[in-house]
């Protein structure tokens, strides 16, 4: 059965303190893998697309990176907006997407 | 600003009636995805077109939700007879996939339904 799991649920993270939050995938025919970043009531915001292995992209103080099995979302340094639900999600060969559940993450000043 | 907007942003209802939920995709993109997200969880795929092809619909989606894209723009999500369960936010996405290239999807800010 196709699973996207993040982990932790929920990370508290003082300001500059850097981490990292995982999401791990059991599919088959991965095409690509997403990370959302969504704010309370809101939709997500797209950050990254990812398509293979070893790839890794920037964006500020954010780095995805992608192995066979798994993606980690790297935070440098954070700060208090970037307080948000991180969300990772998969799209396989038959175009079907699948999301985790997300990461709750608050920096605290 | 020309990204996806989704009217109306809340709505609230009684059980047994009808709802009905307008996406107005980015103007270029072909693709229209609907998801249902509940509290604490992610974003689940409802259905999707391509232009105005209705392309895929999840086996969990109820005979009560039907979903229109007339002319490959805008798009419609209808609930009929309401249920308490439904009390969701409903986003839409929209994308661009170049040939053979991953579907990066751009969501809406999303309908949050609340059925009393």
């Amino acid at each position: 059965e196709d699973q996207v799991t993040q982990s932790p649920e929920a990370l508290r993270l003082q300001e500059g303190e850097s981490s990292s939050l995982n999401c791990s995938y059991t599919v088959s025919g991965l095409r690509g893998l997403f990370w959302y970043r969504q704010d309370p009531g809101k939709g997500p915001e797209f950050l990254f697309t990812l398509y293979s292995a070893g790839e890794e992209k920037e964006k500020e103080r954010l780095k995805a990176t992608l192995t066979k099995k798994e993606s980690f979302l790297h935070i440098t340094a954070p700060k208090p907006e970037d307080s948000a639900t991180y969300l990772c999600a998969v799209q396989l060969s038959g175009n079907q997407f699948y999301f985790g559940t997300g990461t709750s993450l608050t920096v605290i000043p | 600003d020309t990204g996806v907007s989704q009217n109306p942003r809340h709505k609230i209802t009684k059980r047994g009636q009808n709802v009905t939920f307008r996406c107005d995709p980015i103007s270029e993109h072909n693709r229209l995805y609907w998801y249902r997200q509940t509290l604490g969880q992610g974003p689940e795929f409802l259905t999707y077109f391509q232009n105005e092809a209705q392309l895929e619909k999840s086996r969990l989606l109820s005979d009560r939700f039907s979903a229109e894209r007339p002319k490959g723009s805008f798009s419609t999500l209808e609930i009929q007879r309401t249920e308490q369960g439904d009390s969701a936010m409903y986003l839409c996405a929209s994308s661009y996939p170049w040939r053979g290239a991953t579907d990066t999807q751009y969501f809406g800010p999303g309908t949050r339904l609340t059925v009393l």
